[in-house]
């Protein structure tokens, strides 16, 4: 079964819009971390936002939002004001475990959500 | 944060070759990894890069293929080798700490095998 699946493969917003892209997980563990990462077409991953399972409050990074829904095991990222600079891949992955175990820090990823902002 | 350096950035290499990345980590990091993402895939985790020791690789991977070196907190190294054009790939180390809630990428090498 997936862990992590991102159900929309392609999104468009208009420019200074808001944009949702969601994200859906699976894990038994209770300590877990849900991260969205940026890919532009250059191939690098920029690291946008975490969540952790503990954490009560939804986590917030300038324009990016994470809205964290644990009993529905969702964690959809929110772009407000999109720019033209936000057109990208989008990557939602997680880490499970504690700090000290040997899968700790690896991550599993979904498939990727490419966003296109049009002007 | 912690800055990490990929080198080479591109490549194009031959069949039946070998090609070494490098990555180094800008400050001391617990943890890092390989990663791999074929064309328009998503990424999939190579190995775990241990320092001083044998990397633990994922199921599907093996050393002979993918020998991997972490001689001390801050840098590793992945060889791909025997190259087929199966390989063209972005390769992408990562690392973060066991404190830290943040895992960080390097820029990812493109490998184009020929």
């Amino acid at each position: 079964a997936q862990k992590i699946t991102q159900t929309q493969p392609g999104m468009f917003v208009q420019e200074k819009e808001a944009v949702t892209l969601d994200c859906t997980y699976d894990t038994s563990d209770q300590s877990y971390g849900l991260f969205w990462y940026k890919q532009p077409s250059s191939g690098e991953m920029i690291f946008l936002i975490y969540q952790g399972s503990y954490d009560e409050q939804n986590a917030t990074e300038g324009r990016y939002s994470l809205n964290f829904q644990k009993a529905r095991k969702s964690a959809n990222l929110v772009i407000s004001a999109s720019q033209l600079g936000d057109s990208a891949m989008y990557f939602c992955a997680m880490r499970e475990g504690r700090a000290g175990g040997t899968s700790y820090g690896k991550l599993t990823f979904g498939q990727g959500t490419i966003l296109t902002v049009h002007p | 944060s912690a800055v990490i350096s990929q080198k080479p950035s591109r490549d194009i290499c031959q069949r039946g070759t070998s090609l070494t990345i490098q990555c180094q980590v800008d400050s001391q990091v617990t943890m890092m990894f390989w990663y791999r993402q074929q064309p328009g895939q998503s990424l999939t985790l190579i190995a775990t890069a241990n320092q001083g020791s044998e990397a633990t690789y994922e199921s599907g991977f093996v050393i002979d293929k993918f020998p991997i070196s972490r001689p001390n907190l801050t840098f590793s190294t992945l060889t791909v080798s025997n190259m087929s054009p199966e390989d063209s790939s972005i390769y992408l180390c990562s690392a973060g700490r066991w404190q830290g809630d943040t895992i960080y990428f390097g820029e990812g090498s493109w490998l184009t095998v020929v």
